[in-house]
């Protein structure tokens, strides 16, 4: 399995200000995956890390409020820019393993916002 | 209506029960199946993934295809009270997992 590490654990945050969120994977995978839990409800895919490419959002986010970066194989960023107290969510990171069997993918211990 | 329906529970059972999860979804692309259990204030956790329908056992646990029904469960034998958590199902098509919205289990002693 990979063994992901999120920094920080938690967070608040006054309204209109940013937050970047690091991940960090034990391993060189191929994809990284931004997640967003909000209490109670499941997780919807934020976007898709590529390394050397910009990011691919799903529908509903865009670059602008959530810019991700992939300088590397081990490594990505999540930003949540200009905040609004309905940001206010836990944020995971996931990979799959080296060789992207994306059937096995691992989570972060996640990363805890609220927005004030 | 969602892709994949999850009924939220709390489902509570005692100790050594057999329990079960179940999953519908509407999306007859999905080929990969899994399952998630995550305990409060963690990441979830890979507990298994199954391709198409059948079924698959890892220990106590035992994940079930019907693709013809588009239902999918996870049984738990001799359940546990670590076994306490939220079950996440989660499908795949192309490279996206969707996921359903999580079953609570409590497991009483």
């Amino acid at each position: 399995s990979a063994v992901i590490s999120q920094k920080p654990s938690r967070d608040i945050c006054q309204r209109g200000t940013s937050l970047t969120i690091q991940c960090q994977v034990d391993s060189q995978v191929t994809m990284m995956f931004w997640y967003r839990q909000q209490p109670g409800q499941s997780l919807t895919l934020i976007a898709t890390a590529n390394q050397g490419s910009e990011a691919t959002y799903e529908s509903g986010f865009v670059i602008d409020k959530f810019p991700i970066s992939r300088p590397n194989l081990t490594f990505s960023t999540l930003t949540v820019s200009n905040m609004s107290p309905e940001d206010s969510s836990i944020y995971l990171c996931s990979s799959g393993l080296a060789g992207g069997n994306y059937n096995e993918q691992f989570f972060g211990p996640g990363t805890r916002l609220t927005v004030l | 209506q969602k892709e994949v329906e999850q009924d939220p529970g709390p489902l509570s059972v005692p100790e050594g029960a057999i329990v079960s999860l179940n999953c519908t979804y509407s999306n007859s692309a999905f080929q990969y199946f899994m399952w998630y259990r995550q305990y409060s204030r963690k990441g979830p956790e890979l507990l298994m993934y199954t391709y198409s329908s059948g079924n698959k056992e890892d220990g106590r646990f035992t994940a079930q295809v019907d693709k013809s029904s588009k239902y999918i469960s996870l049984f738990i034998r001799d359940s546990q009270p670590s076994d306490s958590a939220t079950y996440l199902c989660a499908m795949r098509a192309g490279n996206m997992l969707t996921f359903g919205g999580g079953t609570r289990l409590m497991v009483k002693p």
